[in-house]
């Protein structure tokens, strides 16, 4: 199954800005809607962004979401404690007809 | 509220068999697909199934494609994962999400049940 490439950590310290990346191909990000999750460990992960560069109901605007290409972009201003998570993009793949994650990337705040 | 709540999570040796559920609330459970994700000890996140609404699409990944099934129950808001020829690589942390109707994103998700395949 294909996977959606991730650098593996970033970090920043409180109040900057981190953006994380998410490489894929045609027939994922290229063809379909990327999504978004935070994940903190030990809890259900959350659905941070979808369709690209939508909100959830409940998410602060400090994160943000793009996509070009075969390529996708979380962004996280005014980075928090409470941020410190793993978080993954995610994206139907047509040409395995399955879904397929990112490999992760842990955010640390400094 | 919408809620997910898995169960069925257990210590089963490796070739054994073990049906996961995924019980639903709050919301017209029959309109939804949903999906099973897990995730393995120190490893990322893994779609592993997909059920569309009325069962007429289903999807799996190859690295459980001809060991696990998955079903629906409209009538009881569950989906259930059987999973067959359990292997050491099984063992995870499996997770029932709720599909969003835009973009195959999983809007909603349970907190997980452990499945440990050990002999």
């Amino acid at each position: 199954q294909s996977v959606l490439t991730q650098p593996p950590s970033v970090s920043a310290a409180p109040g900057q800005t981190v953006t994380i990346s998410c490489s894929g191909s045609s027939s994922s990000i290229g063809s379909n809607y990327v999504s978004w999750y935070q994940h903190l460990p030990g809890s259900a992960p959350k659905l941070l962004i979808y369709d690209h560069n939508k909100r959830p109901s409940g998410i602060p605007d400090r994160f943000s979401g793009s996509t070009s290409g075969t390529s996708a972009t979380l962004g996280i201003t005014g980075l928090q404690t409470g941020d410190e998570a793993d978080y993954y993009c995610g994206a139907w793949d047509s040409s395995v007809s399955g879904y397929v994650f990112g490999t992760g990337t842990k955010v640390t705040v400094l | 509220e919408v809620q997910l709540v898995e169960s069925g999570g257990a210590l089963v040796h490796p070739g054994g068999s073990l049906r996961l559920s995924c019980a639903a609330s709050g919301f017209t459970f029959s309109i939804y697909s949903i999906n099973w994700v897990r995730q393995a000890p120190g490893k990322g996140l893994e779609w592993i199934s997909y059920i569309s609404s009325t069962s007429r699409f289903i999807y799996f990944a190859d690295s459980v494609k001809g060991r696990f099934t998955i079903s629906r129950d409209n009538a009881r808001n569950s989906v259930y994962l059987q999973m067959n020829s359990l292997r050491d690589e099984d063992t995870a942390i499996y997770y029932c999400a709720r599909v969003e109707t835009s973009g195959w994103s999983s809007g909603y998700w349970g907190q997980g049940t452990l499945v440990t395949v050990s002999s």
